[in-house]
């Protein structure tokens, strides 16, 4: 199996702060990585596919990079609206998500 | 509009059973492969099952294989998971979602809570 480490666990910042999370992957998973974001009491919600396509609709202060097992994602300039729990996932073999990084305020 | 909209869940207790459903609207269902996916509270997601658009094949994750069957109706635009032998580690929010060509998620339901208790 497949296994997802994300770091860190919790990431304090500010509005305006460029934050970065780090997703890595046990094996290689080429680019078969996606970012979604859930804030309290709802679903998931898709960012980023293929390890550096942003979804359609999606911020463009939203990006992501990496392939094979190391992977970020980076959100240039947070805003109020970003302030949630983000996870990775590989969709290289089966599904697996990483523990999640929740991003609070300052 | 896509709509996914769970059903189903509720309070059981532990060795009982439960199925839950998955509406699905504002797309060509029977084009998807689906998933379930869960959530424990407080906790991170967890795959659950697949199933292709024909329903001829299935995947499990170890955590519920044997116990757990998914399947679908694409007459009724419907995904089923069939729970038994239920355990309180199942406790959690099961949400359905629809599977992306690139085999990503790019849309969920807000999920159906499943409570395992005595």
């Amino acid at each position: 199996d497949i296994q997802m480490t994300q770091s860190p666990s919790t990431l304090s910042a500010s509005v305006g702060d460029r934050v970065t999370i780090t997703c890595r992957a046990s094996q290689s998973i080429s680019s078969w990585l996606a970012w979604y974001q859930q804030k309290p009491g709802k679903a998931p919600k898709l960012l980023i596919y293929k390890a550096s396509s942003v979804e359609s609709g999606v911020p463009s202060r939203f990006s992501g990079s990496g392939s094979g097992t190391e992977f970020t994602l980076t959100i240039s300039s947070l805003q109020p609206d970003d302030f949630a729990t983000y996870y990775c996932q590989q969709y290289n073999s089966y599904w697996t998500f990483g523990q999640g990084t929740k991003v609070e305020i300052k | 509009e896509v709509q996914l909209v769970e059903s189903g869940g509720g309070l059981v207790q532990p060795g009982g059973s439960l199925r839950l459903s998955c509406a699905a609207s504002g797309f060509t269902f029977s084009s998807y492969e689906m998933n379930w996916v869960r959530q424990a509270p407080g906790k991170g997601l967890e795959w659950v099952s697949y199933i292709s658009s024909s329903g001829n094949t299935v995947y499990y994750a170890d955590s519920v294989k044997g116990r757990f069957t998914i399947s679908r109706d694409n007459t009724k635009n419907s995904l089923y998971l069939q729970m038994n032998s239920l355990r309180a580690e199942d406790t959690a929010l099961y949400y359905c979602a629809r599977v992306a060509s690139g085999k990503y998620y790019s849309e969920w339901g807000q999920g159906t809570l499943v409570t395992v208790s005595s």
